[in-house]
């Protein structure tokens, strides 16, 4: 079956540091890769996407490419704020598997001033 | 305003009964999912329907069951055989099954059993 699995967490950073959580995949054919996020009392939203193999998806100075080759979603930032402390969520869909949301187990981030 | 509300936000559950979860959507997305996040856990999927008077059972539907008799609709049932109903649910959508589309996420409902 498809699976996702998150770098462990929890990750504590200064503003301004370069930011990776990794996450990697096990699934066949080629499935869409997301990043979602939950900020502190806030509900869970997309944050990036990938469709294809080789496609980088970026939104808000975050951003992840699809590497099918070592089958990984690396999120990355180069500069983290402290307003970017929440949980990341790796997910990959695939029609195949009903078309829903499998999910790594999240990533809590937090940014100190 | 388009989304997806999910009522209530929290409830709390006497041993023994059973309740529902409300789901409704307006963005006229014909996939809706269930899923239950527990603390350190992610997100794992319940049910998913992806048409009307059509669903399928996830990773974890036993102790759950769903009906899809309209198209904005979602509701979820917690049985009492659910032997650990405490969680946080959340109901998702998306326009169709394609795996390129994105889902989006209601704000969840949180059920204690007491």
């Amino acid at each position: 079956g498809n699976s996702v699995t998150q770098m462990e967490g929890p990750v504590t950073l200064s503003e301004e540091a370069f930011l990776t959580i990794n996450c990697t995949y096990t699934a066949t054919g080629y499935p869409s890769l997301f990043w979602y996020v939950q900020y502190p009392g806030e509900g869970l939203q997309l944050l990036l996407k990938a469709t294809k193999a080789d496609d980088k998806g970026s939104n808000k100075g975050f951003e992840a490419t699809y590497r099918k080759e070592t089958t990984s979603f690396h999120l990355e930032k180069g500069s983290v704020q402290v307003s970017d402390s929440a949980v990341y969520f790796c997910a990959l869909r695939q029609e195949t598997s009903g078309s829903r949301l499998t999910f790594g187990e999240g990533t809590q981030l937090t940014v100190n001033p | 305003d388009g989304g997806i509300t999910q009522s209530p936000k929290y409830l709390f559950r006497k041993e023994g009964q059973n309740v529902t979860l409300s789901c409704e959507q307006n963005l006229n997305h014909d996939a809706m999912y269930w899923y239950r996040q527990d603390p350190g856990q992610g997100l794992r999927l319940i049910y998913y329907s992806q048409i009307v008077n059509d669903f399928q059972k996830g990773d974890i539907a036993e102790g759950y069951s769903v009906s899809r008799e309209k198209k904005e609709s979602f509701p979820l049932t917690v049985t009492s055989a659910q032997k650990n109903p405490t969680a946080f649910h959340r109901c998702a959508s998306s326009l169709d099954r394609f795996s390129g589309n994105t889902i989006y996420f209601g704000e969840g409902s949180w059920l204690t059993v007491v």
